[in-house]
């Protein structure tokens, strides 16, 4: 079954606005979280990595006052666009490093994902 | 030059055929390997772990040259639900859970 959720899993949202996305671990606790965008037809670039109760690193490029992101506990992790714009519609993901009950190793299990339309 | 490079393809090949993906990788630290597997428009899903020795699971072999920096997908007996993007995915440095992943390589079985 899934270990970790995202939500929503579709969101079209007016320019200006504001979208939160919701990531949760489901049975583990992740100590670390990932955000990912990826655009049609190419791959996944890392947003941020999220470390619970700490501040997240963003990745070069990436605008932190745009891309609100808290992981205030092991679980959840959340990532706010803000005053989104036509340009940030894409497909993000999250993933969540842990290790599970029953596994001896770290992986990195992922959402399905949001895409997120902005008009 | 990419972090990880990968053949976009499309591979259009019949049920049963044998196909091979390469990848190469810029970052000689890297220590963990994957190949994930994406159907459109889902989240990416670990396929498999590459390992030194190379290692098989089913249809799918995966080989890892260190020296050269490069990664290989087998799939052997290709299914029609193996169409899919097969992303070469490589840890970014020693110790780091950073992952980087390639552009993909797409595959298209036909009946």
């Amino acid at each position: 079954g899934a270990v970790v959720s995202q939500h929503p899993s579709r969101v079209i949202c007016k320019s200006g606005t504001s979208v939160k996305i919701e990531c949760r671990s489901l049975d583990f606790q992740a100590t670390t979280m990932f955000w990912y965008r990826q655009f049609p037809k190419q791959s996944l670039m890392l947003m941020a990595t999220s470390n619970e109760g700490s501040k997240a690193t963003y990745e070069q490029g990436v605008e932190k006052d745009k891309f609100l992101i808290n992981h205030a506990s092991l679980t959840l992790s959340t990532l706010t666009v803000t005053s989104a714009h036509p340009e940030d519609s894409s497909f993000y993901i999250c993933s969540a490093s842990g290790v599970r009950q029953g596994s001896s190793s770290y992986e990195q299990y992922f959402g399905p994902g949001t895409r997120l339309t902005v008009t | 030059r990419k972090e990880v490079e990968q053949d976009p393809g499309p591979f259009n090949v019949p049920e049963g055929a044998t196909v091979a993906f390469n990848c190469t990788y810029s970052n000689s630290a890297s220590q963990s390997f994957f190949w994930y597997r994406q159907d459109c428009r889902k989240e990416p899903k670990l396929l498999m772990s590459v390992y030194s020795s190379g290692n098989e699971d089913g249809r799918f072999t995966a080989q890892l040259n260190r020296a050269s920096q490069y990664i290989s997908l087998l799939i052997r007996d290709s299914k029609l639900s193996d169409s899919a993007t097969y992303l070469c995915v490589v840890n970014w440095g020693d110790s780091s859970y950073k992952l980087i992943f390639g552009s993909g390589t797409r595959l298209l079985v036909r009946p």
